[in-house]
């Protein structure tokens, strides 16, 4: 089975643009998880989603975020518009539903590096 | 709230020496414990957890970590380190209340391995 596909893997773009990222979770996994990995923060997670449900996203930073998931196979993370501090790789993370041998157990797409200039 | 301090930003050791990677963590109740490692333009793959049970576990690619709870410790282990090792190290602690999956990460720690 495939993995979580992230696209695009790179993104440049200039300050105040739209940026969409996109992600296809494994067919099955009830979570999705999107994390921000900085040098200065580390990794954050930003927004998950069950069952295309958004559950928690009191780690998104402002309102120029935003995620959705309008289907099980397939969700988005728009920055509108788009600051340099934005610059970052974001992943995304699907998992099965919680249980003792699952619990935790996210599997990570590649990322996508994003810089906005 | 949970969280999880990774005191080696980076860590050097020769090929075959034995490895030990530190973590600690903060949380009142009994944590779920985990390490994850990210190659290079990788994502995250998660080398191995605790839950309950036995204190010493046992990961994929011969890992091995032991949850300590007097000292709030998580440190992972191998007894033997290959090039193919070096890679960041970022280990979580995470709550589920079977419909709250979140998982705090560390800072991570960067692994290198000389011949």
């Amino acid at each position: 089975d495939a993995g979580v596909i992230q696209s695009p893997r790179h993104e440049v773009t200039e300050m105040g643009q739209e940026v969409t990222l996109r992600c296809k979770p494994i067919s099955g996994h009830d979570y999705l998880f999107w994390y921000r990995q900085t040098m200065m923060r580390g990794l954050e997670l930003l927004i998950y989603f069950n069952n295309n449900v958004p559950i928690d996203d009191s780690g998104m930073p402002e309102d120029r975020f935003s995620a959705k998931m309008p289907n099980a196979s397939f969700s988005t993370l728009k920055i509108q518009p788009s600051e340099p501090r934005d610059s970052a790789v974001y992943f995304c993370a699907s998992s099965l539903p919680p249980g003792l041998e699952r619990t935790g157990e996210l599997f990570f797409g590649e990322g996508s590096r994003l810089t906005v200039l | 709230a949970q969280s999880v301090t990774q005191p080696d930003i980076h860590i050097t050791v020769s090929e075959g020496a034995s490895l030990e990677l530190r973590c600690n963590y903060s949380y009142g109740a009994t944590p779920y414990l985990f390490w994850y490692v990210q190659s290079p333009g990788q994502g995250l793959q998660l080398l191995l957890k605790y839950f309950s049970g036995d204190t010493l576990v046992q990961g994929i690619k011969g890992f091995e970590a032991e949850f300590k709870r007097s000292q709030s410790s998580f440190n992972l282990r191998k007894p033997s380190v290959h090039w193919s090792d070096a890679a960041e190290y970022f280990c979580a602690v995470g709550i589920s209340n079977f419909g709250n999956e979140k998982l705090t990460f560390g800072t991570g720690t960067r692994l290198t391995i000389i011949p």
